[in-house]
């Protein structure tokens, strides 16, 4: 079965300076992955999306994920953190043929102090 | 325009009483459906429909039935409401049924008492 791990409940972050969201997956394949953001009492927001094309993906928002096979790992990242970068971050993966059946992470929830 | 609106927004009943949330996009998308966000922020998907018919029914209990009138719209029906039942529910529309992109609505916050 396939499934994601977000490493960290929680981060804080300083405004400007960078940001790491961690993400391990369990495929027996390789999966698509993907990160979506929401934003307090909104719905939620792709950012990115990785189908074994490019390794290193990019997103809305200066966001970017890098797809490691080797470490089983699908890190967000982004260079400069901004205020309106708080926000929940979900770590998701779907099936082979799942008929977007997505299977979320259990979120990690992005602080952001000026 | 909101692409993929939910009414109500927030909703409080009691226990074993029936309610139904409502949902529409305007995206001209053909697959629609649920999730439960449950009160730690886990999302799980419900019911898919794709052009009206069903093609993901997780186990969810009976009580809940989803109901797709036309593609743009897919309702859900929650009878006897439960304690458990207390979530923020969230439809969703996508292009494509195989490419992982969903367009969320803001959600709709049940909760019973």
């Amino acid at each position: 079965a396939q499934s994601v791990t977000q490493l960290d409940s929680h981060v804080s972050v300083s405004e400007g300076t960078p940001v790491l969201l961690r993400c391990n997956y369990s495929s027996s394949y390789s999966p698509s992955l993907f990160w979506y953001v929401q934003h307090p009492n909104k719905g939620l927001q792709l950012l990115l999306k990785y189908t074994s094309a490019a390794t290193l993906v990019k997103g809305i928002n200066g966001f970017e994920a890098e797809f490691k096979k080797s470490e089983t790992s699908f890190h967000l990242t982004k260079p400069s953190a901004h205020m309106s970068d708080a926000a929940e971050y979900f770590c998701v993966v779907m099936p082979l043929g799942g008929y977007n059946k997505l299977i979320f992470g259990a979120g990690t929830r992005l602080a952001v102090h000026p | 325009d909101t692409a993929v609106s939910q009414t109500p927004k927030y909703l409080v009943t009691q226990m074993g009483n029936d309610k139904s949330i409502k949902c529409e996009q305007n995206l001209g998308h053909d697959t629609m459906y649920w999730y439960k966000q449950d009160s730690k922020k886990f999302l799980k998907i419900m019911f898919s429909y794709n052009n009206k018919e069903l093609i993901i029914n997780e186990t969810v209990p009976n009580r809940f039935s989803p109901k797709s009138p036309d593609k743009a719209h897919l309702n859900l029906h929650i009878n006897s409401l439960e304690l458990g039942d207390s979530a923020v529910y969230f439809c969703a529309s996508s292009p494509r049924p195989l490419d992982g992109e969903l367009f969320f609505g803001e959600g709709s916050r049940l909760t019973v008492l």
